[in-house]
Formats: C-alpha cells, sequence, structure tokens
C-alpha cells in the first residue's frame, strides 16, 4: 500500500489531454515538493516534473504539473504513443522522514 | 553528461549479502546528496536509502532499516549500498540516483542493476 495514492491506469486517443492524479495528506504533498516520474518500459525512471510545477531542461511543455493542498496533478497535452509509459509521483513525507511514491500510473494511449 | 553505473547485483541466497556500487561521473559527485531506489519485478518504485553530501545525514526506508547501509566515497565519486541478512522481498532493480537535500526529487537515475535473492 503506497502513501501516496495514484489511479492505476489512465488511456486518451492520440492528440488528447490527459490528467493523472496524486493523492496524499499533510505530512507529504500538503507540506513539501511533488515530483513526477515517466518510466518507459524497461528502462530506468526519468525526472519530469520537479518542484510541484517545473520541467527540467528538455521536457517538452506537453508535460505540465500542479499542487493543490494535498493533492498533485500531472497533465499531458497532445499525446503521443511514445507517452506510453509508467508515471509515478513522489515527494518527501516529514514524518515518516523517507521518501514517498504514489504505486504508478500506467498510460494507454489508444 | 551525467552518468551514473550501477554493479554488483546477482544471484544471492536468502540471509546472504551483497555489496552494490555505483560509479558517478559527468558532475561534481560531491555536491550531490544520493538515493537508492528499488522496484520489484512488476512492482512500483520504492525509496531505500539517502545520504547527505558528506555522509553525515542518513535515513532508510523502515523495510531495509538495520540490515542496509548506504555509504559514500566523494573521492572515488562513489555511492555504495551494503546489503545484509537478505531476503525473497528484496529482490528488485536497485538504482542509484542524485536526490535534492529536501528529498524531494531525484533528478538524475543510473540503469539499475538486479538483485534477486532466491535459494
Amino acid at each position: 500500500q503506497s502513501v501516496l495514492t495514484q489511479p492505476p491506469s489512465v488511456s486518451a486517443a492520440p492528440g488528447q489531454k490527459v490528467t493523472i492524479s496524486c493523492s496524499g495528506s499533510s505530512s507529504n504533498i500538503g507540506n513539501n515538493y511533488v515530483s513526477w516520474y515517466q518510466q518507459l518500459p524497461g528502462t530506468a525512471p526519468k525526472l519530469l516534473i520537479y518542484d510541484n510545477n517545473e520541467r527540467p531542461s528538455g521536457i517538452p511543455d506537453r508535460f505540465s504539473g500542479s499542487r493543490s493542498g494535498t493533492s498533485a496533478t500531472l497533465g499531458i497535452a497532445g499525446l503521443q504513443t511514445g507517452d506510453e509509459a509508467d508515471y509515478y509521483c513522489g515527494t518527501w513525507d516529514n514524518i515518516l522522514s523517507v521518501e514517498v511514491f504514489g504505486g504508478g500510473t500506467k498510460l494507454t494511449v489508444l | 553528461q551525467v552518468q551514473l553505473v550501477e554493479s554488483g547485483g546477482g544471484l544471492v541466497k536468502p540471509g546472504g549479502s551483497l555489496r552494490l556500487s555505483c560509479a558517478a561521473s559527468g558532475f561534481t559527485f560531491s555536491d550531490y546528496y544520493m538515493s537508492w531506489i528499488r522496484q520489484a519485478p512488476g512492482k512500483g518504485l520504492e525509496w531505500v536509502s539517502y545520504i547527505s553530501v558528506t555522509g553525515s545525514t542518513i535515513y532508510y526506508a523502515d523495510s531495509v532499516k538495520g540490515r542496509f547501509t548506504i555509504s559514500r566515497d566523494n573521492a572515488k565519486n562513489s555511492l555504495y549500498l551494503q546489503m545484509n541478512s537478505l531476503r525473497a522481498e528484496d529482490t528488485a532493480v536497485y538504482y542509484c540516483a542524485t536526490s535534492a537535500e529536501t528529498g524531494t526529487r531525484n533528478d538524475y537515475w543510473g540503469q539499475g542493476t538486479l538483485v534477486t535473492v532466491s535459494s
């Protein structure tokens, strides 16, 4: 059971937009920055979004992030088949003193 | 460019030990906090441990506390994970990653090394 809760799967058609939610609590998302990672099949995770809504160099602006209260959301616009991957949210938990991840969401581009 | 290369994984019997290494290059290793994160086959990400730039601050997941030891050698640009009393549930791909001081993000990841605990 993950500390952060994500939907197991989402799907949408090419060109559409999808959002992935990440729910936590005041000890993690509510008081810390959230990051998002993309893991393409058979590869290591890659940082997609950090500090709730910042994109590392090289990440297209189709990817966006936001945080409200104890939840965070990843948005992916203009979906491409190459976006099919597992997506994870992550942050620090102040009570547990551990880094926590969501269980992951598998994105299918139909 | 930034490169993290893990090594030391393999097959080990329950109760055995293994030492993972992570060789860093392309950045100033001594400026970065570092973490080990694992992923069991077909499962999600699980954070394992985190170490500060000097090694003075260390955190562990409860699942490995008392069995695993994280360390670093800044002179050798290397991160380590000593794993003792291994269990079947420790079977996973182990990734090393650079970390923010706050523990809220991991910028760069290695390709991972597979640890299999089985008799």
